[in-house]
């Protein structure tokens, strides 16, 4: 089976500088998908960003983006220009067509 | 807006009752459906991958017998906790597969009384 790993289960930043959460998993596929999801308070799973396990290109959407290392199995995350509403809990997601797993999680707290 | 819809938001039932949850897919067609268990400050633990038209594949150590997950159609799959007791409180929420990304329902908070 699938693993996710995320080994930081809590991080803090000030406002507006930059953090990078980290990730890790163990597959013996080739083709699978990685995301990273934001959870605040209110449980809402909010979808962060996603990468293409065939695509060598790391995936950015604005203030986010991953650092992909396929042979290394890691998917990390850097958030810049910190903002105080990033603040919730961050999982990392591994997924196959019929399974899908989730890291531990994060606590990301930002500092005003 | 939403493109996954899960119902109710909360619900409180007596112990040795059953409790049905819905999600359901507003936007597309939805062949795979997951469902998580999610504890306080805890990840999300896969309960059971649903599938439409078959039978559910459960997780290891989770009771097909005690939750029973329905997939009937590509645009709904239930989940009922039969015979619930108050170790069974907890946070539930399902997700919907698309071939490029999953969308999460709002969750359901069950408490068992």
């Amino acid at each position: 089976a699938q693993t996710v790993t995320q080994s930081q289960p809590e991080m803090s930043v000030q406002e507006a500088e930059t953090v990078t959460l980290s990730c890790t998993y163990d597959t013996s596929e080739s083709n699978y998908y990685l995301f990273w999801y934001k959870q605040p308070p209110s449980r809402q799973m909010i979808l962060v960003i996603r990468q293409e396990a065939y695509k060598q290109q790391n995936a950015t959407e604005n203030r986010f983006s991953v650092n992909f290392q396929k042979a290394a199995k890691s998917f990390s995350l850097k958030i810049s220009d910190s903002q105080l509403g990033d603040t919730a809990m961050y999982f990392c997601a591994f997924r196959l067509t019929n399974d899908m797993r989730f890291g531990a999680g994060t606590r990301l707290t930002v500092k005003p | 807006g939403a493109v996954v819809s899960q119902h109710p938001s909360w619900v409180i039932c007596k112990s040795g009752t059953s409790v049905k949850i819905e999600c359901r897919s507003l936007d597309f067609q939805a062949t795979t459906m997951f469902w998580y268990r999610q504890f306080p400050k805890q990840s999300l633990m896969l309960m059971a991958t649903s599938n439409e038209g078959s039978k559910a594949t459960y997780e290891q150590g989770v009771e097909k017998d005690k939750f029973l997950i329905n997939h009937a159609s590509l645009t709904l799959s239930t989940l009922t906790v039969t015979s619930a007791h108050p170790e069974d409180s907890s946070f539930y929420i399902c997700s919907a597969s698309r071939p490029d990304t999953i969308y999460f329902g709002e969750g359901s908070w069950l408490t068992v009384v």
